[in-house]
C-alpha cells in the first residue's frame, strides 16, 4: 500500500536554528498537508498546498513557516528561526482524486525538539 | 466556527468488556467523520471514515462507529476490547470545500486493565 514518508524521524535542533521537515507524498496525489501535535494535545492543522501554492493556513502558520514543493516529489515544511514551543510531532498527509478528502494518509512524523 | 468534542479525555474498561468513545461535532453542512489511533510515539492510524449512504461504519481491528446527524455525534465502538487497543483515539472532522483540512478533537486516551 502507497505510504506518506517522513524524514527524519527525529530532529533535534538549537532555538533559532532553521530547519527543514521532509516529506514524500504518495506519488499520484495532489493536495499536501502538514498537521503538528505538540506533547499531550490534539493534532492541528498547520497548512494545506494545491497547485504549487498554500490553499489554506491557520494562524499558526506565521511568517516562520513556509511550504514548498520543489521538486515534484517533495513537499518541505521550514521552520525559519526554531523556538522552544515549535518543539511538536510534525505530520505531513498528502491525498488524491478530484474531492480532497479521499484517500487522505498521514506520515508516521517528524518528532522536533527545540533546545 | 467548526469543531470537535470528545468528552472523555480519559477511559478505562477492561479486557473483553465493550467500548464506546464519544464524539460530537459542529459543523454547518455535511460532515466528513474520521476516527484515527494513535500508539505512544506513532503516528496516525486511520479506523474508519463516514463520508455517505449506510451511517453504520466498519472499521479495521474489529471497530465500528455511528454517525447520527440529529445528536451531531459519530461514536466510536467495539465490541469487546483487547490489551492491544490500548493507545490514544482521535476523531475528526474533514470540511467539504478545496482544502481537504480535518479538525481534530481534544482525543480519548484508552486503558486496558487485564
Amino acid at each position: 500500500e502507497p505510504e506518506v514518508t517522513q524524514t527524519p524521524s527525529h530532529q533535534v535542533t538549537q532555538m533559532g536554528q532553521e530547519v527543514i521537515l521532509r516529506c514524500v507524498p504518495i506519488s499520484n496525489h495532489l493536495y499536501f498537508y502538514w498537521y503538528r501535535q505538540i506533547l499531550g494535545q490534539k493534532v492541528e492543522f498547520l497548512v494545506s498546498f494545491y497547485n504549487n501554492e498554500i490553499s489554506e493556513k491557520s494562524e499558526i502558520f506565521d511568517d516562520q513557516f513556509s511550504v514548498e514543493r520543489p521538486d515534484g516529489s517533495n513537499f518541505t515544511l521550514k521552520i525559519r528561526s526554531t523556538k522552544l514551543e515549535d518543539s511538536a510531532m510534525y505530520f505531513c498527509a498528502s491525498s488524491g482524486k478530484d474531492i480532497p478528502l479521499y484517500g487522505y494518509t498521514f506520515g508516521s512524523g517528524t518528532r522536533l525538539t527545540v533546545v | 466556527a467548526q469543531s470537535v468534542t470528545q468528552p472523555d479525555i480519559h477511559i478505562t474498561v477492561s479486557e473483553g468488556a465493550s467500548l464506546e468513545l464519544r464524539c460530537n461535532y459542529s459543523y454547518g453542512a455535511t460532515p466528513y467523520l474520521f476516527w484515527y489511533v494513535q500508539s505512544p510515539g506513532q503516528g496516525l492510524q486511520l479506523l474508519l471514515k463516514y463520508f455517505s449512504g449506510d451511517t453504520l461504519v466498519q472499521g479495521i481491528k474489529g471497530f465500528e462507529a455511528e454517525f447520527k446527524r440529529s445528536q451531531s455525534s459519530f461514536n466510536l465502538r467495539k465490541p469487546s476490547v483487547h490489551w492491544s487497543d490500548a493507545a490514544e483515539y482521535f476523531c475528526a472532522v474533514g470540511l467539504s470545500g478545496n482544502t481537504g483540512k480535518l479538525i481534530f478533537g481534544q482525543g480519548t486516551t484508552l486503558q486496558v486493565k487485564p
